[in-house]
């Protein structure tokens, strides 16, 4: 079955600063990868997703990539902010199931003013 | 609605009660999913709804635990004779289409404390 690693686990920056999570999946026939941003107690948070027919998408200061050759893919945050503190999520799709999400073990982003 | 809604936030069971947690999915949406989320780490699926159907209950964790969604809206999470490892967080979420590359939206969940 599919399984999702995600590294850092935790990550802190200076405000205005760059973050990068990454993450490696191991099934060739995953085709969807969502991030989700959760705060604490709250719910996790769609921010950007990548289907495999691309490379790239960027969303304002956040950007995701994906390697399929290599299985992995990358959240960018550019110019972080103190509320971008939070657990952040990849995921991607089980192979051959209806949609189930593989989470990885999520990655603390704190940004300090 | 404007989002899913779960009910209730939180619930306090002793061991070997039953409990029933609520989903309301986004109006429409036809994939209606179940998490479970333990503390500080990533949600794990459990099992999945097509409209009424349940297409897909792989990762429920125990024949203890029962979901149902019998009008393809609402959907109800049932677990009999809690056990202490129930405690955790259950998602809901739901997704417009039933294709596996669409975005899904989650519900707050509800917190699940066995004592």
């Amino acid at each position: 079955g599919e399984n999702v690693e995600q590294h850092p686990s935790t990550l802190s920056v200076q405000e205005g600063d760059s973050a990068v999570i990454k993450c490696t999946y191991s099934d060739s026939a995953s085709n969807y990868f969502p991030w989700y941003k959760q705060e604490l107690g709250k719910r996790p948070q769609l921010i950007i997703d990548i289907r495999s027919n691309v490379g790239e998408k960027k969303d304002q200061r956040i950007a995701v990539t994906l390697n399929k050759t290599a299985k992995h893919f990358s959240l960018h945050i550019t110019e972080t902010q103190p509320e971008d503190s939070a657990v952040y999520f990849c995921a991607a799709i089980q192979g051959g199931s209806q949609g189930n999400l593989i989470f990885g073990k999520g990655t603390k982003l704190s940004v300090k003013p | 609605g404007a989002g899913v809604s779960q009910s209730p936030r939180y619930k306090v069971a002793k061991r070997g009660q039953d409990v029933a947690l609520r989903c309301d999915p986004i109006s429409g949406h036809v994939s209606l999913f179940w998490y479970q989320q333990a503390l500080g780490q990533g949600p794990e699926f459990l099992t999945y709804f097509q409209n009424e159907a349940q297409l897909d209950k792989s990762g429920l964790p125990s024949d203890r635990f029962f979901a149902e969604r019998p009008e393809g809206s609402v959907s109800t999470l049932k677990i009999q004779r809690t056990q202490q490892e129930d405690s955790a967080v259950y998602l809901c979420a739901s997704s417009l289409l039933p294709y596996s590359n669409q975005p899904q939206h989650f519900g707050d969940g509800t917190r699940l404390s066995i004592l």
